[in-house]
Parts: structure tokens; sequence; C-alpha cells
């Protein structure tokens, strides 16, 4: 069974960084690639970055670009984020997606999400 | 960016009745276009994909078509545990920049 757990979140000041993980088990982590979908409270769903199975591509929104950064350890099965220069409308509860076999961006399985406030 | 656009943002049917969600993408996906399931207080999951085939775990009373830039969700029939909000999503970028539609609630 497919699991991803994530974890890192709370809450931080406008400016400030914080660090999510999630970590997979369940299926060959360093075949398939992944991705962080937010979903700000009481809003809907907005793809945030996705990395290559390998981790040398990655992809980001134009919301984040230049302030997060993801990246994954294969030997450990766990995909990061790194968030900086936080800002309010950054608040959202960030859920890990792994890709379908085969079919980049198409989610077939999702966390349970961490939850990020940017608040001072 | 593709835009998606769902509609309605809300629609409110009885059990046994039909649904139909629509989506709209800003320009061609082809039919890389799926479709995601979220109850209160869950992650979403993914119903459709291809826009018509369905993923492993959902009735045949879902069912998908469309393609290029319209697309249609339909319920035949529905059960009390279909009431949740339904997503579109296109993940026919490349480089990837997938985008989601805004949600459409599914009420009693």
């Amino acid at each position: 069974e497919v699991q991803l757990l994530e974890s890192g979140g709370g809450l931080v000041q406008p400016g400030g960084s914080l660090r999510l993980s999630c970590e997979a088990s369940g299926f060959i982590f360093s075949t398939y690639a992944l991705s962080w979908v937010r979903q700000a409270p009481g809003k809907g769903l907005e793809w945030v970055s996705a990395i290559g199975a390998r981790g040398g591509d990655t992809y980001y929104a134009d919301s984040v670009k230049g302030r997060f950064a993801i990246s994954r350890d294969n030997s450990m099965s766990t995909l990061y984020l790194q968030m900086s220069s936080l800002r309010a409308e950054d608040t959202a509860l960030y859920y890990c997606a792994k890709d379908t076999p085969g079919v980049l961006g198409l989610f077939d399985n999702w966390g349970q999400g961490t939850m990020v406030t940017v608040s001072s | 960016e593709i835009v998606m656009t769902q509609s309605p943002a809300t629609l409110s049917v009885s059990p046994g009745e039909r649904a139909t969600l629509s989506c709209r993408a800003s320009q061609s996906v082809s039919t890389n276009l799926a479709w995601y399931q979220q109850k209160p207080g869950q992650a979403p999951r993914l119903l459709m994909y291809g826009a018509s085939t369905r993923a492993t775990g959902f009735p045949a009373r879902f069912s998908g078509s469309g393609s290029g830039t319209e697309f249609t969700l339909t319920i035949s029939s529905l059960q009390s545990e279909d009431f949740a909000v339904y997503y579109c999503q296109q993940y026919n970028n490349w480089p990837p920049l997938y985008t989601f539609g805004q949600g459409t609630k599914l009420e009693i």
C-alpha cells in the first residue's frame, strides 16, 4: 500500500522559512516523479512544484519560483520542500502527491497534508 | 498558463438524480484531463483520467467525456457518498505547469 506522510508544517512569521518533508513507502520511490500541491483554507487546489524521479529536473509554479526549492533523497524515500521568504498567501495545507506510472502530472496517491500558517 | 474553469460552483442534487459537472480549459489539453474527488477533511482522490477512464475503486455510475477544451463529469444516480467537491486538472503542459479548476461542490 502506498503511503505518503507529510511533516514539518507549523506557524511561521512572514519572511521566514520552513522545510516540509514527505516520507514515502509502498512503492519504488526512486522511479516516480513527485509533486507538492497546496490548498489554502476553504479554497481549491494549487500545484506548487514537481521533481523528476532522479531529482535532476525541478519545476515550480510562478507563485513560488525563486522562493521554494523541491528536492528528494531517494536513499531515504523522502521528498522535501524548502520554503523561504514566506508570505501570508502561502498559508495552506501542503500535500505531497505521487505521479501515476508513465503519466507525468497525474496524481494517483496523496498524503494527508501538513499545515503551514504564515502570520505574525 | 492554462486556466481551468469549472461550472457550476455549487450543484444541488437529490440522491438518485443525475449530476453533470463541466470543466473548460483556456486552450486545448487534448484528453490530458483528470477529475479528483475530495471529501471534507480528506485528501483529494483520483477519480478519472484521460478524460474518460475511471480510476480504481470508482463505480460505473461515474463517467467522463470531452477533449480539447470542453469536458464533462457525469454521475448517473447520486449516492450519499458522492456528495463532495470535484476538481478537474490538466496535465498537458510541458514543462510542467499543472493547473486545477476551482472546484464544484456537489451538495444534497
